[in-house]
């Protein structure tokens, strides 16, 4: 159980391009979804916190129209990084949260997915 | 500001050392501390949550444990499978999102 996934795993594009990355719960729901950035041997970043059916929560120097998050179902979100440039390179990890009940502080990690902008 | 510290950045073992891994932290109202195992190019893999100090929670080579400033992963006759980057994550009482605040990890070598 507690199974996220993301899609794609990994992608490269051309400056200026946009990119969707999708997360998705496979065997729970989660109300809540955490995406997260991770640079080269740094640990993770907290970007956002997306509810389901409201608008996410960006922390602190995240461009909230750079990064734009869809929370659409209690099983996907989805970021997608518009006009990407090479510093948007990096790893980007979701998370997703229990609906309620046993587990439901802990946050179960997606594989993540590499974003290289050329 | 919540901030979580681990120690050491990096740490090589014998196969069969066993060590211990330190997390401590200074948070205004500690909700909940969570272990993290990293491997290369992959999405964290949950290990444990802890709640309370004298907590202790086990897992195969692993053992948790927390006090009011600390958690420590101990990790018994290591294997080279057990060789990965370790976080720990601190969860706090105040906000209802329930963020995690993350220390930097461990990176684990662990040598056959």
């Amino acid at each position: 159980g507690a199974v996220v996934s993301q899609h794609p795993s990994r992608v490269i594009c051309k400056s200026g391009t946009s990119v969707k990355i999708e997360c998705r719960s496979l065997d729970f729901q989660a109300t809540t979804m955490f995406w997260y950035r991770q640079f080269p041997k740094k640990s993770l970043m907290l970007m956002a916190t997306s509810n389901e059916g409201s608008k996410a929560t960006y922390e602190q120097g995240v461009e909230k129209d750079k990064f734009l998050i869809n929370h659409a179902s209690l099983t996907l979100s989805t970021l997608t990084v518009t006009s990407a440039h090479p510093e948007d390179s990096s790893f980007y990890i979701c998370s997703a949260k229990y609906l309620a009940g046993v587990g439901y502080n802990e946050q179960f990690f997606g594989p993540g997915t590499r974003l290289t902008v050329l | 500001e919540d901030q979580v510290t681990q120690s050491p950045e990096a740490l090589r073992l014998q196969e069969g050392e066993s060590s211990s891994l330190n997390c401590s932290y200074t948070v205004s109202g500690l909700r909940g501390l969570f272990w993290y195992r990293q491997d290369p190019g992959k999405g964290p893999e949950f290990l444990f949550t802890l709640y309370s100090a004298g907590e202790e929670k086990e897992k195969e080579r692993l053992k948790a444990t927390l006090t009011k400033k600390e958690s420590f992963l101990h990790i018994t006759a290591p294997k080279p499978e057990d060789s990965a980057t370790y976080l720990c994550a601190v969860q706090v009482s105040s906000g209802s999102a329930r963020q995690l605040t993350f220390g930097s990890g461990t990176q684990l070598t662990v040598l056959p």
